[in-house]
């Protein structure tokens, strides 16, 4: 089944503890993504990848770092967490970004800083 | 710069009656435009997504939503309103060669028996 994996769904921890959600898609997709949303505001983008090696910053990238080593894994790292890092991520991927192509989501990983 | 705007953070219908959900977007230009529909735990589902040709996009569940180039709009349609219908809905852009799917802040829609 073509699906985008996120773990944990659920994750509590304390301010400045070193975490990482995972993502993976087998889809084979160059594209990959992730957002965050919070009440009110929608989805904001934190950072994307373009295809290995090549990721770039969205709109809200602060205090989140991301790497993709291999086409299908996509980490979210969170090197010192703080809580108005609290809140719900999505990881998504698309065929290729830019080109039209929808984004195919993960159930989300709800994340508590505390 | 893009943007999207949907306006109406909470929208009820009546069962059986019409769903209108407003999306606006701003673009320099030519945008793709989805729209997405979340149900409570889960993550995003595309109901429809308009690229080029045809402006009215037919999508799954009963969904359309129109390209409206002169007005900047893409609202999305459901000529009868079911149960099943209630979560949260989103508008989406993208522009050609750019990396950044620009979300609206979403629209809670309720259906009342």
């Amino acid at each position: 089944e073509a699906q985008v994996t996120q773990n944990p769904r659920y994750l509590i921890t304390v301010t400045g503890k070193k975490l990482t959600v995972t993502c993976s898609q087998n889809m084979n997709h160059e594209y990959m993504s992730w957002y965050r949303q919070d009440p009110g505001l929608g989805l904001r983008q934190i950072y994307y990848s373009m295809n290995v090696e090549v990721t770039d910053k969205g709109d809200v990238p602060e205090g989140y770092k991301v790497s993709r080593k291999e086409k299908r894994n996509f980490p979210l790292i969170l090197e010192s967490p703080s809580p108005n890092q609290t809140s719900l991520y999505f990881c998504a991927s698309s065929l290729e970004g830019g080109a039209g192509s929808p984004l195919h989501f993960g159930n989300g990983t709800r994340l508590t800083v505390t | 710069a893009q943007s999207v705007t949907q306006l109406g953070s909470h929208v009820s219908v009546s069962e059986g009656a019409l769903v209108l959900l407003r999306c606006n977007y701003s673009s320099s230009v030519p945008p793709y435009l989805f729209w997405y529909v979340q149900y409570p735990n889960q993550g995003l589902q595309l109901l429809l997504k308009y690229t080029t040709g045809a402006t009215l996009v037919k999508g799954i569940n009963g969904f359309e939503a129109e390209f409206k180039k002169s007005e900047t709009s893409f609202h999305l349609t459901k000529p009868s309103a079911h149960m099943s219908d209630a979560a949260e809905y989103f508008c989406a852009v993208i522009t050609s060669g750019t990396y950044k799917y620009i979300f609206g802040t979403g629209t809670r829609l309720k259906v009342l028996a």
